[in-house]
């Protein structure tokens, strides 16, 4: 069965530096999106993405994070400058073709940052 | 507002039992979704239910929603202690794509 998949598993890394965190979606899908879990808390949305462009975007989302579709294959979530509370575990997600909002989104495993 | 609120925050059952857990939202939703989440691990999606259907079976799944109500019931008949992980609800709200989760469930089931 097609699944999402994400590497790494898991990402430490100093706080101000890069990471970039990697995402492969099912391939007939065609939304893409990001979210993020801060320990023991809820899954928060963080950003949307249909048709090679950003469609939707929460406010935890600032000038700190970006996201690309570089291939026709993967997805990734750029964090310019890291932050101690951007520790959280990072999930993948897609759906089908149809209209937004309409379909199930399929998660992937999911990234552990943690930022020292 | 707050969407997905579940209900009760932790539950413990015995295996063989049925567990029934409950996401009440404040504002209207397109469809509502239910996953599930092992301990640190990803998401599993189990069930989507449409705002014009009112019951719908997977298995050992029974979903209902209440649009009137604004709530939404999870049943899983004849659990089992691979049961045990915490569960979400999740709705799609007005014409935007993004999924709004609940604190969750904690489901345990004890052998």
């Amino acid at each position: 069965e097609p699944e999402v998949t994400q590497t790494p598993s898991h990402q430490v890394t100093q706080m101000g530096q890069e990471v970039i965190l990697r995402c492969v979606p099912i391939s007939n899908h065609l939304y893409f999106y990001w979210y993020r879990q801060i320990l023991g808390q809820k899954v928060e949305f963080l950003v949307s993405f249909y048709n090679n462009e950003i469609s939707e975007k929460s406010e935890i989302f600032d000038d700190q994070f970006s996201v690309e579709r570089p291939d026709g294959s993967n997805f990734t979530l750029k964090i310019r400058s890291t932050k101690l509370e951007d520790s959280a575990m990072y999930f993948c997600a897609s759906s089908p073709p149809g209209l937004a909002g309409r379909n199930e989104q399929f998660f992937g495993p999911g990234t552990r940052l943690t930022v020292l | 507002s707050q969407q997905g609120e579940e209900d009760p925050q932790a539950l413990s059952i015995q295996e063989g039992e049925n567990a029934t857990m409950n996401c009440s939202y404040k504002t209207s939703i397109n469809n509502l979704q239910w996953y599930r989440q092992n301990s640190g691990r990803g998401l599993v999606h189990l069930i989507l239910i449409r705002s014009n259907e009112r019951e719908k079976h997977s298995g050992r799944l029974r979903v209902t929603l209440d649009t009137s109500k604004k709530s939404s019931s999870l049943l899983i008949t004849a659990s089992r202690a691979a049961d045990t992980a915490s569960y979400f609800c999740a709705g799609y709200t007005g014409a935007n794509s993004k999924l709004t989760f609940g604190k969750g469930i904690t489901l345990s089931v004890r052998p």
